[in-house]
């Protein structure tokens, strides 16, 4: 079993859809959850992340994290055609030294939005 | 605007040869980077952490005699892939931190290698 699993879809939706993306995963040790978004042939960006639990909005994007059930979402409101990418969860634990840095991903879930 | 600088974007190079990547931090002096690799229809993995001033700290499974890392300056970090194989062929990928000693990461672009 991976460590964290996400669904690769394809997922697509229509232009101003509500889209939910979700994450499992197992390690309890994690601590900072992040939602990347990554164009082809292209490095990550970073959309949002959240320390612990809780929800973290911002503009469209709404973060969400439940650790008791080891959960997390990523909801884009308003989806527009630019959204089109594929959107990677990752984790990573506090525990001292450069752990911070070692990002444990998601297989990544591929969204298009049509017009 | 970019944070993380990655040059070049994407190289061709014959087996048996060398390839140095560069990273640099743009918004501030990162005393750690990371570098990660990704393969098609994969997601990221850590290859190693890259130490200002010490040596790199590499994940198990990566060669440190063929992933060289030099971080000489608080805002360069590089990797040298030795002696390459069409089995290095992949994506790779610097990292910085947001803020000093943190999650989250920013990644640079990428370089693309291709080993023929």
């Amino acid at each position: 079993q991976k460590e964290v699993e996400q669904d690769p879809g394809p997922l697509s939706v229509p232009e101003g859809a509500i889209v939910s993306l979700n994450c499992t995963y197992s390690n309890s040790a994690f601590q900072y959850f992040m939602w990347y978004r990554q164009y082809s042939r292209k490095g990550p960006e970073l959309l949002m992340y959240t320390y612990s639990s809780g929800n973290k909005e911002d503009g469209r994007f709404t973060a969400q994290v439940d650790k008791s059930s080891k959960y997390i979402s990523l909801f884009i409101r308003d989806s527009q055609p630019s959204d089109s990418a594929t959107y990677l969860c990752a984790m990573s634990p506090n525990a001292g030294g450069t752990s911070y840095g070692k990002l444990t991903f998601g297989q990544g879930t591929i969204l298009t939005v049509h017009p | 605007g970019a944070v993380v600088s990655q040059h070049p974007s994407r190289v061709i190079c014959k087996s048996g040869t060398s390839v140095k990547i560069e990273c640099r931090s743009l918004d501030f002096q990162a005393t750690t980077m990371f570098w990660y690799r990704q393969f098609p229809k994969q997601s990221l993995m850590l290859m190693a952490t890259s130490n200002e001033g010490s040596k790199a700290t590499y994940e198990q499974g990566v060669e440190k005699d063929k992933f060289l890392i030099n971080h000489a300056s608080l805002t360069l970090s590089t990797l040298t892939v030795t002696s390459a194989h069409p089995e290095d062929s992949s994506f790779y990928i610097c990292s910085v931190p947001a803020r000093q000693g943190q999650s989250p990461l920013h990644f640079g672009n990428g370089t693309r290698l291709t080993v023929t």
